[in-house]
């Protein structure tokens, strides 16, 4: 059965602090695919990214960097310098094909303290 | 270019009751997807259709239904209505969800409460 995990219920931290979102899944699917979402305040989902599992290569959007390591069954979220408009939840979520059912984490809330 | 819409935007229903909830995709955007979101589950996939057809759907009862018309936009449909639907049921849209670097759209959603 597939099954996400984001321990990190509820993060703070200090503008322009770094901060990095645990995301650990399970899957006995050979290839799938990983999504990370955020929901502010307003609760409009706004998509960030989708990884395949054949691609291993991190990935860098301006202050939004994710680390896909296959070993450990992790894809964590790290925001640099954040920014009070980082503020929202964010879900990690896992899905076996790119259309297929997507199974979400619980989600971690983060606030970033101006 | 207009967003992904939904309608209506608020909606309370008594229980028993039928609800249908409309969602209008970015134009030219044939994937919609809905997501049924609590506080007791959180964010639940419920189906996703492309050009007029269901790909696939979420563990959720037959009282959930759904479709997708000619023009891309969709409808859910939820029968015999429970108190646990009350939720913020979402719809997204994309080009042709997953491919490439397809990116996918959320409406803002519609907040059913059932009583």
């Amino acid at each position: 059965a597939q099954k996400v995990t984001q321990a990190q219920t509820e993060i703070s931290v200090v503008e322009k602090e770094d901060v990095t979102l645990d995301c650990v899944y399970e899957t006995r699917d050979t290839t799938y695919y990983l999504f990370w979402y955020k929901q502010p305040p307003s609760g409009e989902l706004v998509f960030l990214i989708r990884r395949n599992s054949f691609d291993e290569q991190n990935e860098i959007s301006g202050r939004y960097s994710w680390n896909f390591q296959k070993s450990t069954s992790s894809f964590n979220f790290t925001i640099t310098a954040s920014q009070v408009v980082d503020s929202a939840v964010y879900f990690c979520a896992l899905s076996k094909t790119s259309y297929d059912k997507v199974i979400f984490g619980p989600g971690t809330s983060l606030s970033v303290i101006p | 270019k207009a967003g992904v819409t939904q309608t209506p935007r608020y909606l309370i229903k008594t229980r028993g009751q039928q609800v249908t909830l409309s969602c209008s995709p970015i134009s030219g955007h044939r994937s919609v997807s809905w997501y049924q979101q609590t506080p007791g589950q959180g964010l639940q996939f419920l189906f996703e259709y492309f050009s007029e057809t269901q790909r696939n759907k979420g563990n959720f009862p037959g009282r959930f239904s759904g479709r997708q018309f000619s023009n891309s936009r969709s409808e859910m449909n939820v029968s015999t209505l429970e108190l646990g639907d009350s939720a913020l049921y979402l719809c997204a849209s994309s080009l042709e969800r997953g491919q490439g670097t397809d990116t996918q759209y959320f409406g803002p959603g519609t907040r059913l409460t059932v009583l």
